[in-house]
């Protein structure tokens, strides 16, 4: 079984509309929540990290934390062409430094002008 | 330009081939990490170093040698290699030992592209 799962697309959304993008994890005691942009032939990028339930807004996006579900979602709002890449969900057991991080497999995001 | 520093970017390699990959840091952190990345998989964690010692090798095969000199550098040392090995390996660097917020975060490097034919 995954431990941290992820659609891995394409999910294709016109620009201006919203993206959402979602994730779940197995790790009921999970804390540390993160979402990753990788665009094609580059290093992932931390973008949002969500450490509590409910939601957490930086620009166009945000992140959606719920525990008791297991599950983490990403927003982007207005999106752009350049939005386009591969989302990567990353979850942090409890009480874990970074080396404990688990990736999804990423979900490719594709923007259509 | 993320602060971490890859090189090469891309490398083709026979099997019978002995190679290096370098990763260097400028971000004064203390901890570096290995990733490989396959097509449609998730990153693989291979070995975590902390303060050059390491602490972490995931059942990772013995034709990967990492040396880890100082808190700023990592290589790769790569020997008799097998065509599955091709992927992205990705150099990572964060900054253990401060609050949650920032011992989790991970930077990246830009990777370097490994072909074994």
């Amino acid at each position: 079984q995954k431990e941290v799962e992820q659609n891995s697309g394409p999910l294709s959304v016109p620009e201006g509309a919203i993206a959402s993008l979602n994730c779940t994890y197995s790790d009921r005691g999970s804390q540390s929540f993160f979402w990753y942009r990788q665009y094609s032939g580059k290093s992932p990028e931390l973008i949002m990290f969500i450490y509590s339930n409910g939601d957490k807004e930086d620009g166009r996006f945000t992140a959606q934390l719920n525990k008791a579900s297991q599950y983490v979602s990403l927003l982007i709002r207005d999106s752009q062409p350049s939005d386009s890449a591969t989302y990567l969900c990353a979850v942090n057991p409890p009480g874990s430094s970074a080396s404990k991080i688990i990736f999804g497999s990423g979900t490719r995001l594709s923007i259509r002008p | 330009e993320t602060g971490v520093t890859q090189t090469p970017r891309h490398l083709v390699m026979g099997m019978t081939n002995k190679k290096s990959l370098k990763c260097e840091q400028h971000l004064g952190h203390n901890a570096m990490y290995w990733y490989k990345q396959s097509a449609k998989k998730p990153l693989e964690l291979m070995f975590v170093y902390n303060f050059k010692e390491q602490t972490e090798n995931n059942s990772v095969p013995s034709r990967f040698s990492p040396e880890c000199p100082n808190s700023s550098h990592l290589f790769l040392h790569l020997h008799t290699l097998q065509p599955e090995d091709s992927a992205l390996y990705l150099c990572a660097s964060s900054q253990p030992g401060g609050t949650a917020s920032t011992n989790e975060k991970l930077f990246f490097g830009s990777g370097t592209q490994l072909s074994v034919l």
